[in-house]
């Protein structure tokens, strides 16, 4: 693909359910992150994954916050029982290595009624 | 705490002009910085890396420099045009290079 995709796009949900997003990184790239933009706290890490080595966690806000990338490739961030604190439009990033340019994905908008 | 600030936060200027858009960090110790835009409702696009090594990078009518002791970076854009309209966001890597570190972002607007 030409660039990072992410799905869905939009996304709408009731307090208290559960949300999957979903990334896929430019192909060769082993560096995915992953990113929240809310108007009260602008643009915040949340995960870092390389290769095989152990991610980065360091960023998300709760449990209830968790990821994966499974055969180094595509991600999914998934929100337990979501509050009205997670509305906000996640953005995926990938990157060759950790010292190259990052280059993010359209995100997803998440809205949680 | 690494902590990034961007100034000035919202800038007009008319066509053709020459601008510089600031951003400064807490912590010197970063692996690299780069500056992004985004349009409204989109995400994100990488305009300029700069690696820590580095004191400049230029493409076309932008230039970022960097001056890590003093935790400053500036973004020159040159003649600017109505499409550079768009919030402008710095952004700095944490020494183990896993995370970017955003500023809020200067949003620019640029009249013909």
């Amino acid at each position: 693909g030409a660039g990072v995709s992410q799905s869905p796009s939009n996304k709408v949900t009731e307090k208290g359910k559960d949300v999957e997003l979903r990334c896929d990184p430019i192909s060769g790239h082993t560096a995915l992150y992953w990113y929240r933009q809310s108007l009260g706290q602008g643009l915040e890490f949340l995960i870092y994954f390389q290769g095989n080595s152990a991610p980065d966690k360091s960023g998300l806000p709760s449990d209830r916050f968790s990821a994966e990338r499974t055969g180094g490739s595509v991600s999914t961030l998934t929100i337990q029982r979501t509050q009205q604190e997670d509305s906000a439009v996640y953005l995926c990033a990938s990157s060759l290595g950790t010292e190259n340019e990052q280059f993010f994905g359209p995100g997803t908008r998440l809205t949680v009624l | 705490k690494q902590e990034v600030t961007q100034i000035p936060a919202a800038l007009s200027v008319p066509e053709g002009e020459n601008l510089v858009l600031n951003c400064s960090f807490t912590d010197s110790a970063i692996y690299n910085l780069q500056w992004f835009r985004q349009d409204p409702g989109k995400g994100l696009t990488s305009l300029l890396l700069i690696q820590s090594s580095q004191r400049e990078q230029t493409s076309g009518r932008l230039n970022a420099s960097l001056d890590k002791s003093s935790g400053r970076s500036t973004l020159y854009i040159a003649a600017s045009q109505p499409g550079d309209s768009a919030t402008y966001l710095c952004a700095v890597s944490n020494q183990a290079g896993t995370a970017l570190i955003f500023g809020k972002g200067t949003t620019l607007s640029v009249s013909s």
